[in-house]
This record gives C-alpha cells, sequence and structure tokens, in this order.
C-alpha cells in the first residue's frame, strides 16, 4: 500500500506556542487529505478535509483560526496548532487519498503533542 | 446524520475460536464500509472494504443492508489478530465516519 508519514512524531510544547505537524505522501499524489485527532481510548474524529490547491473543509466544532491547515502541494499537508493550550493535547493523525484508489484512504504514523 | 457504532470496546477469546467483531451504521445515502485494523504501535491500515468482496487474513465481512450492519467475522482466531479494530464508512463526499473502535484479545 502507499506510504503517508508524519512528522512530527512527537512534541511537547509550552502553552501558547504554535506547533506544525507535516503529513506527506511518499510514493503517491495525494489530492485528499483528511486529519483526525484521537483521544485516548476513542474513536478518531475528523477534524478536517483538505484539498491540494483550496481552502480546507473543517467539521462542525473544529476552530479554523486554531488549526490551521495548508495542502500546498499534492504530498504534503500541513497542521498548525496555534497558540496551543492543554486541552490541544492528543494524538493527531493524518490520511491521504484519492491518487491511488479511489476512495480508499492511506494513513500517517500520527502525531503525539503534549501542550504543558 | 452519519453514525457508525461498534457496541463492544473489548472482544476476548481463546485462540481457535471464531470471532465477530459488531459494526452497525446509519446513513441515508448509499455508503461504502471499510474495517481497519491498528496493530500494538502500528499505524492504522486497512483490513477490508465490503466492495471488494474479499477475504482478508481470514477475515470476512459482509454488507447486510437490510440490518445496516457490517460485522467483522473470522472462523478461528489467532493470537496474531489482536488489535484495534475500527469500522469506518465512507459518504458519497469520501468523507469518512470511524466507529469507536473494538480492542480484540485472543488468548492462547
Amino acid at each position: 500500500g502507499a506510504v503517508v508519514s508524519q512528522h512530527p512524531s512527537r512534541v511537547i510544547c509550552k502553552s501558547g506556542t504554535s506547533v506544525k505537524i507535516e503529513c506527506r505522501s511518499l510514493d503517491f499524489q495525494a489530492t485528499t487529505m483528511f486529519w483526525y485527532r484521537q483521544f485516548p481510548k476513542k474513536s478518531l474524529m475528523l477534524m478536517a478535509t483538505s484539498n491540494e490547491g483550496s481552502k480546507a473543509t473543517y467539521e462542525q466544532g473544529v476552530e479554523k483560526d486554531k488549526f490551521l491547515i495548508n495542502h500546498a502541494s499534492l504530498t504534503l499537508s500541513t497542521l498548525t496548532v496555534t497558540s496551543a493550550h492543554p486541552e490541544d493535547s492528543s494524538f493527531y493523525i493524518c490520511s491521504a487519498g484519492g491518487g491511488v484508489s479511489y476512495n480508499e484512504q492511506f494513513f500517517g504514523p500520527g502525531t503525539r503533542l503534549t501542550v504543558l | 446524520a452519519q453514525r457508525v457504532t461498534q457496541p463492544e470496546k473489548l472482544l476476548s477469546v481463546f485462540k481457535g475460536a471464531p470471532v465477530e467483531l459488531k459494526c452497525n451504521y446509519s446513513y441515508s445515502g448509499s455508503p461504502e464500509l471499510f474495517w481497519y485494523v491498528q496493530y500494538s504501535r502500528q499505524r492504522l491500515q486497512l483490513l477490508l472494504r465490503h466492495i471488494s468482496r474479499e477475504s482478508i487474513k481470514g477475515f470476512t465481512a459482509d454488507l447486510n443492508k437490510g440490518e445496516t450492519s457490517f460485522h467483522l467475522k473470522k472462523p478461528f482466531a489467532q493470537e496474531e489478530d489482536s488489535a484495534m479494530y475500527y469500522c469506518a464508512l465512507a459518504d458519497n463526499f469520501n468523507k469518512f465516519y470511524f466507529g469507536s473502535g473494538t480492542k480484540l484479545n485472543v488468548k492462547p
């Protein structure tokens, strides 16, 4: 299957700072990337859908100004958590799809964000 | 509204026993259903999808539109099957909705 990477895998930051997480599709061009948030022992919650070259579509309840998403190329999408607070601490997972198999998503390994 | 329900948080079976992980969905359109698996310390990966109608690692799942279910089954569980299993639904806009997951524990 296609490979999706995320960087960093783990990040610890101070409250009030911004953190950028990268999601890359390594061997295919992803027209669409998705960002999820996973709480402990709970399911993945879709945060936003990112289409290359256009604005991201955010799910209800997700703050656009808080979670900035950029999908500048077919292989890279970034999620920036702005002015992070402890409640933003979570596991963030990206997935990519659209370029390999219709309606199939390939997941990154996730990024553990801890805000102190 | 789209919704995927996995009623069991944890399912423990002995090696060699049959296993069934339940998944029910609600969607007004024509969804596509998936099962994803996450082994310990690994990323989420696709196990199977209903349109493929295939068996992967001995697992099968049949879409029952009448009961709006997509239960995952395996006749003889193996220890290496121990993992988190997520049922997912893709709507007509390719947006995915995941169930809360079921942890399968296969005991020796």
